[in-house]
């Protein structure tokens, strides 16, 4: 009965691939986000979906790419992965753009 | 340009003493605060909020406090106990479309 999962917690890979993280929630929300927390734990949102329409992107470089597929499912693709990019990245979601957002477990990558 | 702050990184407390966890913050537009909870390898977790025409909300052992003069507000738990010990983020919301800004979050070990 979970409410926000992601795919897969754990992620570690090379330099330069490409990899993907999909996140999906059943609580019947319309509005999805994807968070960063970085090595400073500072949690910075980087994407929004409303209904399947993108409403918040952030300065977040063009190597990201959120889909939307259906309003329950809010997937990250990342191409050409950087060291950078070694991080926890949280899904959320809510009833409405403005309404408590609930998280998922996290995916922990790791880019060696 | 951090515009929430925890500026407390750690806050050891005995059980059934009271935690009292700070935030500040310096944007005036911001009008919903939110605490989030969260246990290591999970994702934050929703514990309570405030609007900015409230001054204080309650919830069985935690109570939020809201000083909008001083852009100021604290968590309080009361009694604490060990299974509080987690980390705290204040989060802040923007007045459109959902944006959360968090602050970096303060650690609570509460012993026994």
């Amino acid at each position: 009965d979970t409410a926000v999962s992601q795919t897969p917690k754990y992620l570690v890979t090379q330099m330069g691939n490409d990899k993907s993280i999909k996140c999906e929630q059943n609580l019947g929300h319309d509005t999805m986000y994807w968070y960063k927390q970085d090595s400073k734990k500072f949690l910075k949102i980087m994407f929004s979906y409303n209904n399947k329409e993108l409403i918040i992107n952030e300065t977040v470089p063009n190597r990201f790419s959120p889909k939307s597929p259906d309003k329950a499912h809010l997937n990250l693709h990342i191409n050409s992965l950087e060291l950078g990019d070694s991080a926890v990245y949280f899904c959320a979601s809510s009833q409405v753009s403005r309404e408590t957002q609930y998280f998922g477990p996290g995916t922990r990558l790791l880019v060696l | 340009d951090q515009q929430v702050k925890q500026n407390s990184p750690s806050l050891s407390v005995q059980e059934g003493r009271i935690s009292i966890l700070n935030c500040d913050y310096t944007n005036s537009m911001f009008d919903y605060f939110l605490w989030y909870k969260k246990y290591p390898a999970e994702g934050p977790t929703f514990l309570i909020s405030i609007s900015s025409i409230k001054d204080k909300n309650e919830d069985g052992r935690f109570t939020v406090f809201l000083n909008k003069s001083a852009k100021h507000l604290s968590l309080h738990i009361v009694p604490s106990q060990p299974g509080d010990s987690a980390v705290y983020f204040c989060a802040a919301r923007g007045s459109t479309l959902g944006r959360l800004y968090f602050g970096r979050g303060t650690q609570l070990t509460v012993w026994p």
